[in-house]
């Protein structure tokens, strides 16, 4: 079974700064998707980014990036210029390919982060 | 596009009745509805898993009777929670995998139960 780890339960950064997530998972599946989503206190959950494992370049979405090692089975966020509105809860999560519709998400536990002015 | 409206954001119901919640795929078909449970400041517990016009599918101690689930229609997914109980009081989430696009799911926004 797949299992996705999550081993920081808060962060904290600085306005404008940089800040790294972890993740790591498990799975014997070659091909599969990773996300990353976000939790804000309206808890409405929000993609963060996506990557699929069959490509080797790292997703970007603006300030956001990730760092996909598929050997190490590691898919770490990266938020850059860290702004008051990133303070969340964020959580990894991986989905295999096929298995039509029904394939669920595994989540991690999630990492609260919290942004200091 | 893909929005899925869920309602009520918040419901306060008196122990013993039930609450029904709503997830509505708006401008998409969704065949698949996830339904979750979240604890404040955990992650999601899958619930069930509903396909259109058949039963769903429940995670192993999750209540099929209490948790009642009804996906009649590819644009509608009701759960109702029956005989509430204080500790049913959570916030659920449900979700809808999206056609046609690779790996992609839409979220409800969510229903704060409060059993009292």
């Amino acid at each position: 079974a797949q299992t996705v780890t999550q081993s920081q339960p808060e962060m904290s950064v600085q306005e404008a700064e940089t800040v790294t997530l972890s993740c790591t998972y498990d799975t014997s599946e070659s091909d599969y998707y990773l996300f990353w989503y976000k939790q804000p206190p309206s808890r409405q959950m929000i993609l963060v980014i996506r990557q699929e494992a069959y490509k080797q370049q790292n997703a970007t979405e603006n300030r956001f990036s990730v760092n996909f090692q598929k050997a190490a089975k590691s898919f770490s966020l990266k938020i850059s210029d860290s702004q008051l509105g990133d303070a969340a809860m964020y959580f990894c999560a991986y989905n295999g390919y096929g298995a039509g519709n029904n394939r669920k998400l595994i989540w991690g536990l999630g990492t609260s982060l919290a942004v200091n002015p | 596009g893909a929005v899925v409206s869920q309602h009520p954001s918040w419901v306060i119901c008196k122990s013993g009745t039930s609450v029904k919640i709503e997830c509505r795929s708006l401008d998409f078909q969704a065949t698949t509805m996830f339904w979750y449970r979240q604890f404040p400041k955990q992650s999601l517990m899958l619930m069930a898993t509903s396909n259109e016009g058949s039963k769903a599918t429940y995670e192993q101690g999750v209540e099929k009777d209490k948790f009642l689930i009804n996906h009649a229609s590819l644009t509608l997914s009701t759960l109702t929670v029956t005989s509430a109980h204080p500790e049913d009081s959570s916030f659920y989430i449900c979700s809808a995998r999206i056609q046609g696009a690779p790996g992609g799911y839409t979220f409800g926004s969510g229903t704060r139960l409060t059993v009292v």
